[in-house]
């Protein structure tokens, strides 16, 4: 059962460009959203998260849209740079478990930024 | 200062033999995880260590995976009678006690296991 489903797999966006990456959950005891973006070889990396509590987080460039009632997520990448080429994992979290449950990922989006 | 550190980066061995994956945490961080990332695919969470509390073994793929954790420093992860569907990179990552438990979680850069 995939509780965590992740799209697209792939986007090519060309600079300045606005790419957007969506993540759907199923398990409504998830209370923590983060982001995740991972280079080549290296581990991933803690982006952006979210909390159900608000509807949008904006970090810098990186914005996250969370709706609720739907049980969706979104990412979203303002004036895209070929830097941002990565893979991008939405993730979530159960936190009143104390963090034992571990997060649980999407498949990734592999993001090409085109210069 | 330094992050998550584990060894070996890479590994090969044959199928029936045993491997050891090492994962050094952030000092302080009570917490650790480790994953295993199949290619093209998303970390799937294997086991949990809090503090010196026994872990729960139940999201580890079989019997012939194990893991320990001494005190609240290094963790190993240990594969018995590698399978090729073994093949992945394991991630390890640590967690402060600060804050909300097991959000902000930091990762390693994973050790790459191929069985031949």
């Amino acid at each position: 059962q995939q509780q965590v489903k992740q799209s697209p797999q792939s986007l090519i966006v060309q600079k300045g460009g606005i790419p957007i990456i969506n993540c759907a959950y199923e398990n409504t005891a998830f209370d923590y959203f983060p982001w995740y973006q991972q280079f080549p070889g290296k581990g991933p990396a803690l982006l952006i998260a979210i909390r159900p509590d608000v509807s949008e987080k904006k970090e810098g460039r990186f914005t996250i849209s969370f709706n609720k009632s739907a049980k969706q997520f979104s990412l979203h990448i303002m004036d895209s740079q070929p830097g941002d080429s990565a893979t991008y994992f939405c993730a979530a979290l159960r936190s009143s478990g104390g963090g034992a449950d571990g997060l649980t990922f999407g498949k990734g989006t592999h993001l090409i930024i085109q210069p | 200062g330094a992050g998550v550190s584990q060894s070996p980066s890479n590994k090969v061995t044959e199928k029936g033999k045993d491997v050891e994956l090492r994962c050094d945490p952030i000092s302080g961080h009570t917490a650790l995880y480790w994953y295993r990332q199949r290619l093209g695919q998303g970390l799937e969470f294997l086991i949990y260590f809090q503090g010196n509390s026994a872990p729960d073994k139940s999201g580890l793929p079989s019997d012939r995976f194990s893991a320990e954790r001494t005190g609240e420093s290094v963790s190993t992860l240990t594969i018995q009678r590698t399978q090729q569907e073994d093949s992945a990179v394991y991630l390890c990552a640590s967690s402060p006690t600060s804050g909300r438990a097991g959000e902000t979680q930091y990762f390693g850069p994973g050790t790459r296991l191929l069985v031949l």
